[in-house]
């Protein structure tokens, strides 16, 4: 089946540590995403990309960056942790094909935990 | 700043009522409209899509849409527990989906 998915599946750092959560989907999909989601706050978008050569800012993209390797990857980093950035961390993808629609598809996400 | 918004609940209703989930947004300009569902730990599980006023069913579910209200709402025929989960209503507005926070449904047998 053609997927979206995410590694690690769950990680805990340090304050002050470099992470790197990647995902990678097979759906063919142009356009990928990454959003955070924290309780009562719905998801939030970090960064987008709808092409390997472009790369766009979100909602809440301080302290995050990102690289779109290829189309079918795209990686969040971490340059380094702050507890506040405890939270899950969901990748999403959708086709220009659709872009009118944009329905938008999810990986499995990645918790994350900063001590 | 684009806001999308849904009463948090819980909603509680009995198995084989029909439960009943509404969301408001503010940018005039949207235009998809999505519902997705949620179990506690789990990814976003899109459900359905609606575009245009009116209804749209899909077996149990049926989106409904007032643009002129700014207003969509999911209806869930004969709810099952199984359908107990968060339901995230998301807007499209220009390149990207602004998500509210979610309806905790509780179906109870």
């Amino acid at each position: 089946d053609a997927d979206v998915t995410q590694t690690p599946r769950n990680r805990i750092t340090k304050t002050g540590k470099r992470i790197m959560l990647e995902c990678s989907q097979t759906k063919g999909h142009d356009r990928m995403y990454w959003y955070r989601q924290d309780p009562g706050l719905g998801l939030r978008l970090i960064y987008y990309s709808f092409d390997v050569k472009d790369i766009n800012k979100g909602e809440i993209s301080d302290g995050y960056s990102v690289s779109r390797q290829a189309q079918a990857k795209f990686s969040l980093s971490l340059e380094s942790a702050i507890p506040n950035q405890t939270a899950l961390y969901f990748c999403a993808t959708s086709d220009t094909r659709f872009g009118y629609y944009n329905e938008q598809f999810f990986g499995p996400g990645t918790r994350l935990t900063v001590l | 700043q684009k806001e999308v918004e849904q009463n948090s609940g819980p909603l509680s209703v009995p198995e084989g009522a029909i439960a009943s989930l509404n969301c408001t947004y503010s940018d005039r300009g949207s235009q998809s409209f999505f519902w997705y569902r949620q179990y506690s730990g789990k990814s976003p599980e899109l459900i359905m899509s609606i575009y245009s006023n009116g209804d749209k069913e899909d077996g149990r579910f049926t989106a409904q849409l007032n643009k002129a209200s700014q207003y969509v709402s999911l209806l869930i025929r004969d709810s099952q527990p199984s359908d107990s989960a968060t339901y995230l209503c998301a807007v499209k507005a220009g390149n990207m989906l602004t998500f509210g926070g979610g309806t905790r449904l509780m179906v109870k047998p």
